[in-house]
């Protein structure tokens, strides 16, 4: 099945550092990967669309200079949250669309669990 | 645009009992239909899908759900429910094309009482 690996499962920094977190997809080629955050007890929320060799689409109220996306290959997409901030505490899940699968079929990694003091 | 409603914030159900978990749908155009698991600290784990055809649709673990046009339902059902089936549950929507956005449910947590 189609494996998709995120690192670091959870990390824990201090306000004003950066992070970044690193979404693979191991047995197949993504050209759209997602970017999503989870409030505790909720759904999950769209922040961003990483597109391979294009820049990124970012739902609306997402600050783009805060969440970098950067999706240089077809197998890897990051998100590096910049000067964090405690708000900025979450979990965050990417999530991988396979190239000509049928149906808008998406496959998740385990989650990052950030957390800013 | 499409929406989904999962009516049930949180089911309780006796280990061995049956389960439905409730999910309703909108869209003005033809959908596909997924359930997720989350269990804790970890991501979404696809349970099962509706793409086309038959809408009867079996998925990992024991869970099967119905796709029903008419009433625009996809629920979760589970013949007998198992501790390690605690979890939380995403019923998502789509629209037809490449492009459309995967559309999440708040999500129902189904809790197993021994």
């Amino acid at each position: 099945g189609a494996v998709v690996s995120q690192h670091p499962s959870r990390v824990i920094c201090k306000s004003g550092t950066s992070v970044k977190i690193e979404c693979r997809s191991l047995d197949f080629q993504a050209t759209t990967m997602f970017w999503y955050r989870q409030f505790p007890k909720q759904s999950l929320m769209l922040m961003a669309t990483s597109n391979e060799g294009s820049k990124a689409t970012y739902e609306q109220g997402v600050e783009k200079d805060k969440f970098l996306i950067n999706h240089a290959s077809l197998t890897l997409s990051t998100l590096t949250v910049t000067s964090a901030h405690p708000e900025d505490s979450s979990f965050y899940i990417c999530s991988a669309r396979v190239v000509g699968g049928a149906g808008n079929i998406q496959y998740f990694g385990a989650g990052t669990r950030l957390s800013v003091l | 645009a499409q929406s989904v409603t999962q009516l049930d914030s949180q089911v309780p159900v006796f280990e061995e009992a049956p389960v439905e978990l409730r999910c309703n749908y909108s869209s003005s155009v033809s959908v596909y239909l997924f359930w997720y698991v989350q269990y804790p600290n970890q991501g979404l784990q696809l349970l099962l899908k509706y793409l086309s055809g038959s809408t009867l649709v079996k998925g990992i673990n024991g869970f099967e759900a119905e796709f029903n046009k008419s009433q625009t339902s996809f629920h979760l059902r589970k013949p007998s429910v198992h501790i390690s089936d605690t979890a939380e549950y995403f019923c998502a929507v789509s629209g037809p094309n490449r492009d459309d956005k995967i559309i999440f449910g708040k999500g129902t947590r189904l809790h197993i009482l021994p």
